[in-house]
């Protein structure tokens, strides 16, 4: 079956931190995978990969893959309180996206 | 310039009801799709839409049916409500169907509370 898992499931830091959120897969068919912060509303999207080893990279949020481990991580340097969200990892295959349950991020002043 | 939209954004019924949510998006894409996340934000995917086609329905029982009138709306009707409905539905868009690297776009939830 078709899994996508995050870690760490929560992490409470303070404004300044860096954290790296976690994502593997084992997901048939694979096409891209996809990085979406979700605050109180709708997941809005932030990277798609789809080649290992090419870094994307938006301001302080970067994020690589690696298809040969199954695996994505997702970086943030020096956090803020508005980076505080639900950040989900999901993969896309040839007929669907599959999510994780996230990886909640806390960022306290 | 919403980009996709639902409505209504809340939702409270008794069990057994019938009850509609509907989606719009202006985007000019050609897939749509229902999403259903529950308490611990774990989104799974019910139905994807293209070119007002069926395309996946994920074994969702068949109290729920979703009609798309045309490519920019996808509408879901929900029979006889039961407590697991229970939920924060997301309508999605995207330009190309599944496995066409692109990415979805979300709208803003809605929120069923089936008491």
């Amino acid at each position: 079956e078709d899994k996508v898992v995050q870690s760490p499931l929560s992490l409470v830091v303070h404004e300044g931190d860096t954290v790296t959120l976690n994502c593997s897969y084992e997901v048939t068919n694979f096409r891209s995978l996809l990085w979406y912060k979700q605050e109180k509303k709708a997941p809005t999207f932030l990277f798609m990969l789809t080649s290992s080893g090419i870094e994307k990279k938006s301001g302080r949020l970067s994020s690589i893959l690696d298809k040969k481990e199954l695996f994505s991580i997702l970086n943030i340097t020096a956090t803020q309180t508005g980076d505080s969200a639900v950040y989900l990892c999901a993969v896309e295959n040839t007929d669907k996206l599959i999510f994780g349950t996230g990886t909640r991020l806390q960022v306290f002043p | 310039d919403t980009a996709v939209s639902q409505t209504p954004k809340y939702l409270v019924t008794q069990m057994g009801n019938d009850k509609s949510i509907k989606c719009e998006q202006n985007l000019g894409h050609d897939t749509m799709y229902w999403y259903k996340q529950d308490s611990k934000k774990f989104l799974k995917i019910m139905f994807s839409y293209n070119n007002k086609e069926l395309i996946i329905n994920e074994t969702v029982p068949n109290r729920f049916s979703p009609k798309s009138p045309d490519k920019a709306h996808l509408n879901l009707h929900i029979n006889s409500l039961e407590l697991g409905d229970s939920a924060v539905y997301f309508c999605a868009s995207s330009r190309l169907p599944p496995g066409g690297y692109n990415e979805q776009f979300f709208g803003p939830g809605t929120r069923l509370t089936v008491l």
